[in-house]
């Protein structure tokens, strides 16, 4: 069973732009979870999606929105970049309920400069 | 506002030797508890989940649930090299959305 499959590893962009991030989650996985980790501030919780809907919302500014599609694809994107949006974005899947174990693609690598 | 907190380490032990990672939480009414490992550069993954109280043993990892002191426990046996990451607790309480800790490094000396 493939894994969870996030694309591109790595971008750089300047402050300002804009980015879009893809995640795959796992065959038959419906929960799509965006996380964004930094050193200082550890891994924090961005969105989460099940059945195209947003079920959960973190504290961050609108300029970080998602989707999800009917195959459970997911995408995330940030406007007007700023330098502070660097970091690791990581998205998790998994089936969508309670307790739930996330599994967790390869993440990408955003760099503002 | 829910927190879990975790010792930043680095916790060093010596190859062989019983490693022991801590976390408390401080929602009541969490329910469901992970623990994942975090090499540098990679991704987390998923190394033991425990719901109830007591021990969970899974080869060389046992994880220990007291949910009157809101404490949940790591344990590596005869730690490897190769063990030496970052370890983060997550906690889920109602909602569908674990909270994590900033993680314990570490480092497994031969």
């Amino acid at each position: 069973k493939a894994g969870v499959t996030q694309t591109p590893r790595y971008l750089i962009k300047t402050r300002g732009q804009q980015v879009t991030l893809s995640c795959s989650p796992i065959s038959g996985h419906r929960s799509v979870s965006w996380y964004q980790q930094t050193p200082g501030q550890g891994l924090q919780f961005l969105f989460e999606y099940f059945s195209e809907t947003q079920r959960n919302k973190g504290n961050f500014p609108g300029r970080f929105s998602g989707r999800q599609f009917s195959n459970s694809r997911s995408e995330m994107n940030v406007s007007t970049l700023e330098l502070g949006d660097s970091a690791l974005y990581l998205c998790a899947s998994s089936l969508g309920g309670h307790n739930e174990k996330l599994f967790f693609g390869s993440g990408t690598q955003l760099s503002v400069l | 506002q829910k927190e879990v907190e975790q010792n930043s380490g680095p916790l060093s032990v010596p190859e062989g030797a019983i490693a022991s990672l801590n976390c408390t939480y401080s929602d009541r009414g969490s329910q469901s508890f992970f623990w994942y490992r975090q090499y540098s550069g990679k991704s987390p993954e998923l190394i033991m989940s425990i719901y109830s109280n007591g021990d969970k043993e899974d080869g060389r990892f046992t994880a220990q649930l007291n949910k009157a002191s809101q404490y949940v426990s790591l344990l590596i046996r005869d730690s490897q090299p190769s063990d030496s990451a970052t370890y983060l607790c997550a906690v889920r309480g109602g909602s569908y959305i674990p909270t994590f800790g900033r993680g314990t490094s570490l480092i497994v000396h031969p």
